[in-house]
């Protein structure tokens, strides 16, 4: 498709699982940044690549949360022993990255409930 | 350290009424952009404005504006002669320059109450 895809949409699991969610960001985008919005709360950022450069991951909360990104496409972020706070809608965009051309494309979001 | 801050949580209007959403930022940095982001009920971002640090012109779109005014790092959003179609979560935004990381503010709710 043409815009950023997401999966899964809706994720249930119990406290303590593992969960991996994707990101396939618009082709041709070089940047993809994580999003994590709690009900009724902003974007706290998560995580930033760019091309081959190192990722920044200063907005990871705890070890617990992890991503790759095989090259300029898809990204997968993991969330390991998984707790009730954890549950949110996390939120992948992508751009084409010229510094401040950043239009960021939202994907809908894949929202995690964690019983 | 860079921050965003839209001190207004919630705003209710009645439709028709002009609006105003405030955006003051923090930053060290003297080449930044700026963004506004509206969240609708539908939940996907979209895209509404950039700024560079560069360019202090206020922008009209329509029944949107934007006020960036470096002095008092501020970079508000006014909605004119509002509709119920407004009604949205509304997100300001920053980038650095020297690392492209993109922070938001907490958002402003929006009501437009016919």
């Amino acid at each position: 498709g043409a815009g950023v895809s997401q999966s899964p949409s809706n994720k249930v699991t119990e406290k303590g699982k593992d969960v991996e969610l994707r990101c396939d960001p618009i082709s041709g985008h070089t940047a993809l940044y994580w999003y994590r919005q709690r009900l009724g709360q902003g974007l706290e950022f998560l995580i930033y690549f760019q091309g081959n450069s190192a990722p920044d991951k200063s907005g990871l909360p705890s070890d617990r949360f992890s991503a790759e990104r095989t090259g300029e496409s898809v990204s997968t972020l993991t969330i390991q022993r998984t707790q009730q706070e954890d549950s949110a809608v996390y939120l992948c965009a992508s751009s084409t990255r010229l510094a401040g051309t950043g239009e960021l494309f939202f994907g809908e979001g894949s929202r995690l409930t964690v019983l | 350290a860079q921050k965003v801050t839209q001190a207004q949580t919630e705003i209710s209007v009645v439709e028709k009424e002009d609006v105003t959403l405030d955006c003051v930022y923090e930053t060290r940095d003297t080449t930044y952009y700026l963004f506004w982001y509206k969240q609708p009920p539908s939940g996907e971002l979209v895209f509404l404005i950039r700024r560079n640090s560069f360019d202090e012109q206020n922008e009209i779109s329509g029944r949107y504006s934007w006020n960036f005014q470096k002095s008092t790092s501020s970079f508000n959003f006014t909605i004119t002669a509002s509709q119920v179609v407004d009604s949205a979560v509304y997100f300001c935004a920053l980038e650095m320059n020297r690392d492209d990381k993109i922070i938001f503010g907490k958002g402003t709710r929006l009501h437009i109450l016919p």
